[in-house]
């Protein structure tokens, strides 16, 4: 089956420091990978998606890239703030061509103190 | 912003009682899911919906049901509320065009004690 493995942290970064969060998956086809973002008290909201190899996704000064060599999905940031503190969660989405849901890692905890 | 609304956005209710959490969509997307949230699992997958009367089981469907009658409209049951399925639950909708992409609701919170 599907699988995504991610830090759960918390993991704590000053504010301006380079953030990298690792994400690697399982999947049985050629799945679409998303980053996910929520934050206090709210529901969860895309962050930037990739649906083939070598895509890099991008949003917010937030990038990944799609890797298949290594089944990877990490998330960079170059230079976190305050503001970025969060939940994120990666996902993966199999390539069956079905209404099936998202598969999601257990979220990693990001906190950026100033 | 997608226009997802659930409610209610908090509920306490005691062990055996029958609760329905419902989602409500505006964008008129064909696919609705529910998942719930807990600490050390992320979100898993409940149920989901392709069509008006067409649901399917997720990861995690046992004691729970859902109904849509109406596109609109996915209804969450939980015939006999047990203390494990205190959790946050979450509605996503996805539309016809970018159905790999899937919009959050902003959840409700239900214990049960």
């Amino acid at each position: 089956g599907n699988s995504v493995t991610q830090m759960e942290g918390p993991v704590t970064l000053s504010e301006e420091a380079f953030l990298t969060i690792n994400c690697t998956y399982t999947a049985t086809g050629y799945p679409s990978l998303f980053w996910y973002v929520q934050y206090p008290g709210e529901g969860l909201q895309l962050l930037l998606k990739a649906t083939k190899a070598d895509d890099k996704g991008s949003n917010k000064g937030f990038e990944a890239t799609y890797r298949k060599e290594t089944t990877s999905f990490h998330l960079e940031k170059g230079s976190v703030q305050v503001s970025d503190s969060a939940v994120y969660f990666c996902a993966l989405r199999d390539s069956g061509g079905g209404a099936d849901g998202l598969t999601f890692g257990k979220g990693t905890h990001l906190i950026i103190q100033p | 912003d997608a226009g997802i609304t659930q409610s209610p956005r908090h509920k306490v209710t005691e062990t055996g009682t029958p609760v329905t959490l419902r989602c409500h969509q505006t964008e008129n997307h064909r696919y609705m899911y529910w998942y719930r949230q807990d600490p050390g699992h992320g979100l898993r997958l409940i149920h989901y919906s392709y069509g008006v009367k067409d649901t399917d089981k997720g990861e995690v469907s046992d004691g729970y049901s859902v109904s849509r009658s109406k596109t609109e409209d996915f209804l969450l049951t939980l015939e006999s509320a047990t203390s494990s399925q205190t959790s946050v639950y979450f509605c996503a909708i996805s539309g016809r065009q970018e159905i790999n992409e899937q919009f959050f609701g902003p959840g409700t919170r239900l214990t049960v004690l």
